[in-house]
């Protein structure tokens, strides 16, 4: 079945930084969304993208998808605490069925 | 807008009992839900799809007599843990579906059964 895979797996960061994570298949999707999710809660939705090549962004948050429609990444600029969390990619396959989700960056902001 | 709820927010249960969870659309009406589960330190796991007036459809691997499914109205589904087990001990979210592909997720539910 698609599978999605991120990187990186984990990173630690000084407050100020810039981030970026990218999210990768070997299969073709038609959208690509990303979610924040903090201990203890539900994902929230931070952007959906529907086009390849569409460059979005929410804020401090960017993410395009990418031409090959295999991949996407999400840049944060000049990061803050709050931005700590695990950051899911999820994609909806050509079939249109289900989201699959990667299996997660988790993001530490030193302070 | 696009808010889900969970309820409970956590639940503590003894083996082989049962337990429900609702998880509510509030402000939009959602003819597709869906059932995710999620252990320490990894990624949500698709339990089952949940449509509005039909059956639930369960991913492989997923025993539907002891995940039940009901979803009554286009703002309310909910999962019964049927005779649950420790092994059923997880955090289980759900989300609805907005649009065509936008996915809004509840808060969560933890359970532990002991």
């Amino acid at each position: 079945g698609q599978q999605l895979n991120q990187s990186p797996q984990s990173m630690f960061i000084q407050e100020g930084e810039d981030v970026s994570m990218n999210c990768t298949s070997s299969s073709i999707f038609n959208t690509w969304l990303w979610y924040k999710q903090d201990p203890g809660e539900g994902p929230v939705l931070l952007i959906a993208l529907y086009k390849a090549g569409e460059l979005t962004s929410n804020g401090r948050l960017t993410a395009q998808f990418g031409i090959t429609r295999k991949d996407s990444f999400l840049n944060i600029s000049a990061s803050i605490p709050s931005d700590v969390g695990i950051y899911f990619c999820a994609g909806l396959g050509t079939s249109y069925d289900k989201v699959i989700f990667g299996p997660g960056t988790s993001l530490s902001v030193i302070p | 807008g696009a808010v889900v709820s969970q309820h409970p927010s956590w639940v503590i249960c003894k083996s082989g009992t049962s337990v429900k969870i609702e998880c509510r659309s509030l402000d939009f009406q959602a003819t597709t839900m869906f059932w995710y589960r999620q252990f320490p330190k990894q990624s949500l796991m698709l339990m089952a799809t949940s449509n509005e007036g039909s059956k639930a459809t369960y991913e492989q691997g997923v025993e539907k007599d002891k995940f039940l499914i009901n979803h009554a109205s286009l703002t309310l589904s909910t999962l019964t843990v049927t005779s649950a087990h420790p092994e059923d001990s997880s955090f289980y979210i759900c989300s609805a579906l907005q649009g065509r592909y936008e996915q809004y997720f509840g808060p969560g539910t933890r359970l532990t059964v002991t």
